[in-house]
């Protein structure tokens, strides 16, 4: 069965840093990745998304992604954090279509931005 | 509207009472999922509408929980005989087609406090 995992529950970081968000899965087919942000009070917004092709997806707001296979991996990046950033994010993983079928999300990861 | 949207937006009920929560999806969108987000946890699956195909109820938590999609459109989410631990965000989100690569849009979410 498909399964997403993001190690970190919660990351604090200071303006103008580096980030990494880290996300696993495990499935037995090509999946379909996401990345979707859901900051204070807001509803739940895709940051990016990676089916095929290039392995480095580029999103909004700056950020980026990358897909490696080898290592089941789809880590959010942003060379630099800014304060709104501060927010919950959620990776998900959706299979190949062959059928109907549904996205499975990770457990989120919370993100805090130190001035 | 332009996106999904979701009524009523808070709702407080004592425990024992029936609840329904309403979405109404983007025009079009084919698929239709529900998720409950308790506080500060992530997005738990309830149930899944798939175009015209049987809906995926695998993450209804109990039999007090139903769903309804009406004519491929709206649906209404019911909670028979609350319980203080259903206490939480419900969220809604639609997307065009119902593969696993598809973006989902996220209404904002009814937030649902049993007393």
């Amino acid at each position: 069965a498909q399964s997403v995992t993001q190690p970190d529950i919660h990351i604090t970081v200071s303006e103008g840093a580096s980030l990494e968000l880290r996300c696993n899965y495990s499935y037995g087919a090509t999946p379909y990745l996401f990345w979707y942000v859901q900051s204070p009070g807001q509803g739940l917004q895709l940051l990016l998304k990676y089916f095929s092709g290039d392995t480095l997806v580029q999103g909004i707001k700056g950020f980026e992604a990358e897909f490696k296979r080898s290592q089941s991996s789809f880590n959010l990046r942003k060379p630099s954090v800014h304060w709104s950033d501060a927010a919950e994010y959620f990776c998900a993983v959706g299979r190949l279509k062959t059928s109907y079928d549904k996205v499975i999300f990770g457990p989120g990861t919370s993100l805090s931005v130190i001035p | 509207g332009a996106g999904v949207s979701q009524s009523p937006s808070n709702k407080v009920t004592e425990k024992g009472k029936d609840v329904e929560l309403r979405c109404d999806p983007i025009s079009g969108h084919t698929a239709l999922y529900w998720y409950r987000q308790s506080l500060g946890q992530g997005l738990e699956f309830l149930i899944y509408f798939q175009g015209n195909s049987a809906p995926d109820k695998s993450g209804l938590p109990s039999d007090r929980f139903s769903a309804e999609r009406t004519g491929g459109s709206v649906s209404t989410l019911t909670i028979q005989r609350t319980q203080q631990e259903d206490s939480a965000v419900y969220l809604c989100a639609s997307s065009l087609g119902t593969g696993g690569e598809e973006t989902q849009y996220f209404g904002p979410g009814t937030r649902l406090l049993v007393l």
